[in-house]
């Protein structure tokens, strides 16, 4: 596997399901994060971890969980969503430093 | 506040035609970086282009080139010769040096829909 990879590429799921997305980057970058792309809204992060410690988390609702256990792997664990939530999420990993970010190809989520 | 505004939501071409991709952003930090990314109807954001804001040097690559200028605050995206495969989404975005709070997060322009017709 190369660059950054997704899983699930695709999610349906009923609002009182708890599911879990995965990140996983094979670039030895030091810095991962989830945005969230809606039809409504443009491109907004969600949390951003570097060096496997959260440092920053852009007032989402705590039915989006992160983890993040390795430099290598993101997870975001979902429970009780609303059909909002609807939306293709987004996972990058860069280099600290102002260096580019490269992303995986996103899980396309379908909250019922 | 950190802001990128894509004033164009979406360009119609014919192939061959050239066209300029508009990108205006808002930041008071000295040090920053923008980027330009692609995204195709598959959905993955490809990264094309990172500056940083000490750079100002035009930037060609093939038929891309990229004009930053920080008198305005802007930072355009010239496709030339357009072509069908060039279709896709097209983001400009900042972003501040890590340090004193910052994170490196990316801020998005609303992106700008680029439809070549052959």
């Amino acid at each position: 596997e190369t660059g950054v990879t997704q899983t699930p590429r695709h999610l349906v799921m009923g609002m009182t399901n708890k599911k879990s997305l995965k990140c996983e980057q094979h670039l030895g970058h030091n810095a991962m994060y989830w945005y969230k792309q809606s039809a409504k809204k443009p491109l907004e992060l969600m949390f951003v971890y570097s060096l496997e410690e959260r440092v920053e988390n852009n007032s989402v609702p705590s039915r989006f969980s992160p983890e993040c256990p390795n430099s290598s792997h993101l997870f975001l664990h979902l429970h009780t969503l609303q059909p909002e939530d609807s939306a293709l999420y987004l996972c990058a990993s860069s280099q600290r430093g102002g260096n580019e970010q490269f992303f995986g190809p996103g899980t396309r989520l379908t909250v019922l | 506040a950190q802001k990128v505004t894509q004033a164009q939501t979406e360009i119609s071409v014919v192939e061959k035609e050239d066209v300029t991709l508009d990108c205006v952003y808002e930041t008071r930090d000295t040090t920053y970086y923008l980027f330009w990314y692609k995204q195709p109807p598959s959905g993955e954001l490809v990264f094309l282009i990172r500056r940083n804001s000490f750079d100002e040097q035009n930037e060609i690559s093939g038929r891309y080139s990229w004009n930053f200028q920080k008198s305005t605050s802007s930072f355009n995206f010239t496709i030339t010769a357009s072509q069908v495969v060039d279709s896709a989404v097209y983001f400009c975005a900042l972003s501040e040096a890590w340090g004193s709070g910052n994170t490196g997060k990316l801020i998005f322009g609303q992106g700008t829909t680029l439809q070549v017709k052959p």
